[in-house]
C-alpha cells in the first residue's frame, strides 16, 4: 500500500528565506506526483505536476524535483513571502484513479 | 471564473438523516472526484467519475452514493448519516479521463458535522 509522508509537519521561516519541503513515498511505481497548496478554509490549488518521466518542474519561485528510485520529491520555494503561508500537500498517483495518495501536508508560516 | 462550486459550505446533520452534497464545474472537464479530509489524515477518495455516465468507487465508498447528473455536475449522497462521516468534503475535476497528466481543480469544500 502506498504511503506518503511529508516532513516537517510545520515550518516557520523569516521572510526572504529559501526553503525546502519534503515528500517521500513508499512505492516508486508512480505515474505522477503533484504539489498542492491549501489555504485555511479553502480547497487545494495545484502548484506543480511532475510526470514519472520528468525530474523537475518549475513555476515562478517554485521548483519541484522528483527522484522516483529513492521515493522522494522536494518543493523548493525561493525568496519566501508572507503570502506563501499555507499548508503544502503532495500527492502521488500510483495506479488507477483510485490510487491517488495524499500526504498530510506541511504547514508553512512565513514571518514578515 | 467559478471553477468548481460546492454547496452547501457548511451543514450540521443528526445521525440517520440524509443529505446530498452538490458539485458543479464550468471548465468542461471530463473527470470529477469526491474526497474527504480528516484531521491527521491525507485526503481520501470516496468516488470518482472518469466521464459523463460513469462512476466508480474510491478508497472509502461505504455509506455514500454518487450521481453524475451531466458533464458539469457530480453529487454525493449520504443516505443515513453517521458521526464517522463528520469531515470536510472536497469535489475536484480534471480535464482528461485520468489524473495522469492533468492537474485536479478543487472546490472550497463542504464542512459537514454529524451529531
Amino acid at each position: 500500500k502506498q504511503e506518503v509522508t511529508q516532513i516537517p509537519a510545520a515550518l516557520s521561516v523569516p521572510e526572504g528565506e529559501n526553503l525546502v519541503l519534503n515528500c517521500s513515498f513508499t512505492d516508486s511505481a508512480i505515474y505522477n506526483l503533484q504539489w498542492f497548496r491549501q489555504d485555511p478554509g479553502k480547497g487545494l490549488t495545484s502548484l506543480l505536476l511532475i510526470q514519472s518521466s520528468q525530474r523537475e518542474q518549475t513555476s515562478g519561485r517554485l521548483n519541484a524535483s522528483l527522484d522516483k528510485s529513492s521515493g522522494r520529491s522536494t518543493l523548493y520555494i525561493a525568496a519566501s513571502q508572507p503570502g506563501d503561508s499555507a499548508t503544502y500537500l503532495c500527492a502521488v498517483l500510483s495506479g488507477g484513479y483510485q490510487k491517488v495518495t495524499f500526504g498530510i501536508g506541511t504547514k508553512l508560516q512565513v514571518i514578515p | 471564473n467559478a471553477g468548481v462550486t460546492q454547496t452547501p459550505k457548511f451543514q450540521v446533520l443528526k445521525t440517520g438523516q440524509s443529505m446530498t452534497l452538490q458539485c458543479a464545474q464550468d471548465m468542461n472537464h471530463n473527470s470529477m472526484y469526491w474526497y474527504r479530509q480528516d484531521p491527521g489524515m491525507g485526503l481520501r477518495l470516496i468516488y470518482y467519475s472518469a466521464s459523463e455516465g460513469t462512476t466508480d468507487k474510491g478508497e472509502v465508498p461505504n455509506g455514500y452514493n454518487v450521481s453524475r447528473l451531466n458533464k458539469r455536475e457530480f453529487s454525493l449522497r449520504l443516505e443515513s448519516a453517521a458521526p464517522s462521516q463528520t469531515s470536510v468534503y472536497f469535489c475536484a475535476s480534471s480535464r482528461t479521463g485520468a489524473t495522469l497528466n492533468q492537474p485536479q481543480h478543487f472546490g472550497d469544500g463542504t464542512r459537514l458535522s454529524i451529531l
